[in-house]
């Protein structure tokens, strides 16, 4: 199956601080990726829509100043979470579609951000 | 509003056991249904895409089925290593390759 891969798995910052999340699929080409949230026992929330080459589209509440994505080769996608704040803690997760009929999302581990 | 509804939202079973869980969904124009599991601290797993009425897809102890308002996934004689949160998810029409995900069932099987 189509492996994704995520760095760091986890992480702890300091409130203010800037923390990036390098989101990679390992042994296919992914022209679309998907940044995630999700809390505690809660399913996962989707935050953005990331394009190789072109500017993330950002559901309906996420600042895109705040969470900035880069999708800039078919196999690299990064979130950096900016001047980041007690309350951004989460786990984040990233998905990598592949081709085909749909397409079909692969999700990577996972990274658990705690900001103090 | 396309929507997902998973059932019941934790189930507890005995090794061997055998259920079923529950995923209902309202969506315009459904191009294919996703049932992934997830395991704490984890991302989720694929399991299965389904994209028409009546398809089937069998891996294991799981198998999930597809109707035009809802799928199950049938888990026989489960085992502990089954236990996982089991998400849904739907990809609607449109052009986007968005999903839409249930809340999940957290499924404990127990020896």
């Amino acid at each position: 199956g189509a492996v994704v891969s995520q760095h760091p798995s986890w992480v702890i910052c300091k409130s203010g601080t800037s923390v990036k999340i390098e989101c990679r699929s390992l042994d296919f080409q992914a022209t679309t990726m998907f940044w995630y949230r999700q809390f505690p026992k809660q399913s996962l929330m989707l935050m953005a829509t990331s394009n190789e080459g072109s500017k993330a589209t950002y559901e309906q509440g996420v600042e895109k100043d705040k969470f900035l994505i880069n999708h800039a080769s078919l196999t690299l996608s990064t979130l950096t979470v900016t001047s980041a704040h007690p309350e951004d803690s989460s786990f984040y997760i990233c998905s990598a579609l592949t081709s085909g009929r749909g397409g079909t999302q692969y999700f990577g581990p996972g990274t658990r951000l705690t900001v103090l | 509003e396309d929507q997902v509804t998973q059932s019941p939202e934790a189930l507890r079973l005995q090794e061997g056991e055998s259920s079923s869980l529950n995923c209902s969904y309202t969506v315009s124009g459904l191009r294919g249904l996703f049932w992934y599991r997830q395991d704490p601290g984890k991302g989720p797993e694929f399991l299965f895409t389904l994209y028409s009425a009546g398809e089937e897809k069998e891996k294991e102890r799981l198998k999930a089925t597809l109707t035009k308002k809802e799928s199950f996934l049938h888990i026989t004689a489960p085992k502990p290593e089954d236990s996982a949160t089991y998400l849904c998810a739907v990809q609607a029409g449109g052009g986007y390759n968005k999903l839409i995900f249930g809340a999940g069932t957290r499924l404990a099987v127990h020896p």
